[in-house]
């Protein structure tokens, strides 16, 4: 398995634009997290699905910020309109149990 | 609320020595511990998974301890290498809830 593959890696943005990163989980892995890292903040947990049905949303900052899962095997993070504090990288993570998650590279969001 | 710090927050060593890692957390009421290790421009690779019920966990050169009592695990580094330079974070589960410090950066010198 190519593990989790998250699309773009680099993102570049102008204030006010609507962003939308990708994440397509391993195969058969039954949860799917997306987390946000900055320097400031640390590593924060932002949303986290279980059977494509989203189970803890509370760490979503606002409701610029929503996420998707349409199937098993894709899931959408989008921010619309987007800021600069929006700036951070992006990480998307899958596992079979909460526990032993397997994360992705990571979009490093840069919003102008 | 859950809370999770790292210390030190950076760490230089020579190449050979053995080292410890701190990650304090503020409730005990935990369902597992991790422990992570971050390249730079890379996402996180999970190190080391402790159970609520156990007390350490072993992986080749690595050792993690876990007291729930006092809200402390520790991430032991045996004969460091340079390729061991990284962030190394830690994670607490609790109540469904993922929990993450700030992470420690470590540099070994060769």
């Amino acid at each position: 398995d190519a593990g989790v593959i998250q699309s773009p890696r680099h993102e570049v943005t102008e204030m006010g634009q609507e962003v939308t990163l990708r994440c397509k989980p391993i195969s058969g892995h039954d949860y799917l997290f997306w987390y946000r890292q900055t320097m400031m903040r640390g590593l924060e947990l932002l949303i986290y699905f279980n059977n494509n049905v989203p189970i803890d949303d509370s760490g979503m900052p606002e409701d610029r910020f929503s996420a998707k899962m349409p199937n098993a095997s894709f899931s959408t993070l989008k921010i619309q309109p987007s800021e600069p504090r929006d700036s951070a990288v992006y990480f998307c993570a899958s596992s079979l149990a909460p526990e032993r998650q397997y994360f992705g590279a990571g979009t490093r969001l840069s919003v102008l | 609320k859950q809370e999770v710090t790292q210390i030190p927050a950076a760490l230089s060593v020579p190449e050979g020595e053995n080292l410890v890692l701190n990650c304090s957390f503020t409730d005990s009421a935990i369902y597992n511990l991790q422990w992570f290790r971050q390249d730079p421009g890379k996402g996180l690779t999970s190190l080391l998974l402790i159970q609520s019920s156990q007390r350490e966990q072993t992986s080749g050169r690595l050792n993690a301890s876990l007291d729930k009592s006092s809200g402390r695990s520790t991430l032991y580094i045996a004969a460091s290498q340079p390729g061991d330079s990284a962030t190394y974070l830690c994670a607490v589960v609790a109540g469904n809830q993922f929990y993450f410090g700030t992470g420690t950066s470590l540099t070994v010198i060769p």
